[in-house]
């Protein structure tokens, strides 16, 4: 069965500071993954995504994520982060088929950042 | 565009009692899936539609849960009756047919938050 795993539960940083959060998955065919985001009091919204080419991902408001298939994992990166950037992190992978098969969103626990002005 | 509406925002019931949520997908959005976050918890799959018929709804909990969507337009999600632990945000989300990768992906409504005391 696909699992995603998110280490960091909780990470708290400075301004300024630089973030990467964890994401692992298991499954072992083709995979699309994706970076959601949960801003408090809005809806998840997409950050990024990687359905194939580059493995460097570039998203939203600066963030990006590198897909390493040998080490099945999606990191998420950001150089500086900001206040702004508080919110709840979910790293998500779905399996690559179409043409109206499930696609279903299989996610990590999510990770909660609190950035410190 | 109009995003993916859930209604209601919040509900609070009594143990026993039914529930009825409802989601309205984007126009044109042929998937329909069903999501559910329980406190502390990653956000778990419940069933995806394929406009009005259910292609897999593999992740449904039991059958207290009932969910349509007739028409192929709105889905509603009845659980009849509810207890204690299906407390937790119910998240709708809708896509469209993947035929391709940059397809493949899923916009979220805001959820609702169901409290069953």
């Amino acid at each position: 069965a696909q699992s995603v795993s998110q280490h960091n539960h909780h990470v708290i940083l400075s301004e300024a500071a630089s973030l990467e959060l964890g994401c692992n998955y298991s499954y072992g065919g083709t995979v699309n993954l994706f970076w959601y985001v949960q801003y408090p009091g809005q809806h998840l919204q997409l950050l990024l995504k990687y359905f194939s080419g580059d493995p460097l991902v570039k998203g939203i408001k600066g963030f990006e994520a590198e897909f390493i298939k040998s080490k099945f994992s999606f990191n998420l990166r950001k150089p500086s982060v900001q206040w702004s950037d508080t919110a709840e992190y979910f790293c998500a992978v779905n399996s690559a088929v179409f043409g109206g098969a499930t696609n279903k969103l299989i996610f990590g626990t999510g990770t909660l950042l609190a950035v410190q002005p | 565009e109009a995003g993916v509406t859930q209604f209601p925002s919040h509900s609070v019931i009594e143990k026993g009692q039914t529930v009825t949520l409802r989601c309205d997908p984007i126009s044109g959005h042929d998937n329909l899936y069903w999501y559910r976050r329980v406190m502390g918890k990653e956000i778990k799959f419940l069933l995806h539609f394929v406009k009005e018929s259910k292609q897999d709804e593999s992740g449904m909990p039991n059958n207290r849960f009932l969910a349509e969507r007739t028409g192929g337009t709105y889905s509603t999600l009845k659980v009849q009756p509810a207890e204690l632990e299906d407390s937790g945000v119910y998240f709708c989300a809708s896509s469209q047919v993947a035929l391709r990768g940059w397809d493949n992906e899923q916009f979220f409504g805001p959820g609702t938050r169901l409290t069953v005391l």
